[in-house]
C-alpha cells in the first residue's frame, strides 16, 4: 500500500535560518503530491501541490519538488518567520477510483525563535 | 473562499454514549471524508464519501458508523464511545478527482472518560 514517510520533529530553529523538512513516499503508479500545515488550534490548510514529476510546488516563501528518482517531496523554506511554527503534513493522493484517498505522513512540529 | 464547519470545537462525553459528529460544506463537494488526528500517528481515514448515500470505509472504521444523506452534511456516528476513542476528529471535502486539494474543518477535540 501507499505510505509517507516524514522526518521526526520537532525541529527548532532560530528566525531567518533554512528550513529542511524531508518526505519520502512509497506508492505505486504516480501519485500527486502535497504539503499541509496546521497552525495551533485550526484544522489543515494546503500549503503547496506537485502533480508530476520534477514539478515543483511553491507557496509563501515554502517550495518542495516532486522527485520520482528519489521518492522524495522534501519542504524548503529559505528564511523561517516566528508565523510559520506549526506542525507540517506530508501526503499523497493515488489517482485510481472518483474518490482517491489522501495516505498522510505523522507530521512534523516546527517551532521559530527568536 | 470554502468552508467546512464542523458541529463543535470541544466534546466530552461519557464512556458508552452515543455521539454524532457534524460537518457542513458550502462548496458543493461531491467527496467528504472523516479523519483522526492522534500524535506521533498522523491523520488517519476512518470513513469516506464520494457522494449522497456512498460511503466506504477507511483505515481504521471499527467503532464507527456514518450518515450522508445531503450532499453538504456528512455526520461521524460513535455507536458507543470508548476511552480509546479520545482524539482530534477532522472533516475534510472537495472536488472528485485524484490531485484535488482537500479542504478541512478546524476540528474537534473529542474527550470520552
Amino acid at each position: 500500500g501507499n505510505s509517507v514517510t516524514q522526518m521526526e520533529g520537532p525541529v527548532t530553529l532560530s528566525e531567518e535560518a533554512f528550513l529542511t523538512i524531508n518526505c519520502t513516499y512509497t506508492a505505486t503508479g504516480y501519485p500527486s503530491l502535497f504539503w499541509y500545515v496546521q497552525y495551533p488550534g485550526e484544522g489543515l490548510q494546503l500549503l503547496l501541490k506537485a502533480t508530476k514529476a520534477d514539478d515543483k510546488g511553491s507557496n509563501k516563501g515554502f517550495e518542495a519538488t516532486y522527485r520520482k528518482e528519489t521518492t522524495s517531496f522534501h519542504l524548503e523554506k529559505g528564511s523561517v518567520q516566528v508565523s510559520d511554527s506549526a506542525v507540517y503534513f506530508c501526503a499523497l493522493s493515488d489517482r485510481t477510483g472518483t474518490a482517491s484517498k489522501l495516505t498522510f505522513g505523522t507530521g512534523t512540529r516546527l517551532q521559530v525563535t527568536l | 473562499d470554502v468552508k467546512v464547519t464542523q458541529s463543535s470545537r470541544y466534546l466530552v462525553k461519557r464512556t458508552g454514549e452515543k455521539v454524532f459528529l457534524e460537518c457542513v460544506q458550502d462548496m458543493d463537494h461531491e467527496n467528504m471524508f472523516w479523519y483522526r488526528q492522534d500524535p506521533g500517528l498522523g491523520l488517519r481515514l476512518i470513513y469516506f464519501s464520494y457522494d449522497v448515500k456512498m460511503k466506504e470505509k477507511g483505515d481504521i472504521p471499527e467503532g464507527y458508523s456514518v450518515s450522508r444523506e445531503k450532499k453538504e452534511r456528512f455526520s461521524l456516528i460513535l455507536e458507543s464511545a470508548s476511552t480509546n476513542q479520545t482524539s482530534m476528529y477532522l472533516c475534510a471535502s472537495r472536488w472528485t478527482g485524484g490531485n484535488r486539494e482537500q479542504y478541512f474543518g478546524p476540528g474537534t477535540r473529542l474527550t470520552v472518560t
